[in-house]
């Protein structure tokens, strides 16, 4: 059966370091999420991406996060200078069309900033 | 900032027995009501798309409700088993976004 692969499944990073979170989506979906969810919060949106751009974006994803889709397979979220505050698990999720059909979320990467 | 609230937040139940949850969500703007099933170290699966007032969904014992004119989701589990133990998550989308919010999920443990 198809899946959303993620990796590394756990990285850890020292503050001010980038780190860049890869997600390979299923093969003939259209749209790609990047979701992140703090110990003991609720999941959070943090962006959406589709015909290679991000269509939309919540107040989390600030100048300090890019998406790229770089050769049609992968799907990175990359954190330029990362915060204790950043540390959480990342789930990447794709779908093949947007808001009514179900999305595929990846096993995720916990993210440490120490 | 759409708000959707799930209750309980955790739930203790026996083998056998049948459990419901409840996910609510503004009633303004409906587009799709997602309930997640989301199991420790696993990824979220995908349980129900629920987008019609009054829809019903079914999947082996796990069932759905939906009203979108009091804003409410039902999930009902019959007869629980042990490996319905999970965390069950919803995510309501509006039609002014293309992106689901999700609530903060319903923890089940199911007691052999």
């Amino acid at each position: 059966e198809p899946e959303v692969t993620q990796t590394p499944s756990h990285q850890v990073t020292q503050m001010g370091q980038e780190v860049i979170l890869r997600c390979v989506p299923i093969s003939n979906h259209l749209y790609f999420y990047w979701y992140r969810q703090i110990l003991g919060q609720k999941v959070e949106f943090l962006v959406s991406f589709y015909n290679n751009e991000i269509s939309e974006k919540s107040e989390i994803f600030d100048d300090q996060f890019s998406v790229e889709r770089p050769d049609g397979s992968n799907f990175t979220l990359k954190i330029r200078s990362t915060k204790l505050e950043d540390s959480a698990m990342y789930f990447c999720a794709s779908s093949l069309r947007d808001r009514n059909t179900e999305a595929f979320f990846g096993q995720g990467t916990r993210l440490t900033v120490v | 900032i759409l708000n959707v609230e799930q209750s309980p937040q955790s739930l203790h139940v026996q083998e056998g027995d049948s459990t419901n949850f409840t996910c609510s969500f503004p009633s303004s703007n409906f587009y799709a009501l997602h309930w997640y099933r989301w199991e420790t170290a696993k990824s979220p699966e995908a349980l129900f798309v629920m987008t019609l007032n009054g829809d019903e969904k079914k999947k082996g014992r796990i069932s759905a409700t939906l009203n979108t004119k009091e804003g409410y989701s039902y999930l009902y589990i019959k007869g629980s088993q042990p490996e319905d133990s999970a965390t069950y998550l919803c995510a309501f989308a509006s039609g002014g976004s293309y992106i689901p919010t999700f609530g903060r999920g319903t923890s089940l443990i199911v007691h052999p």
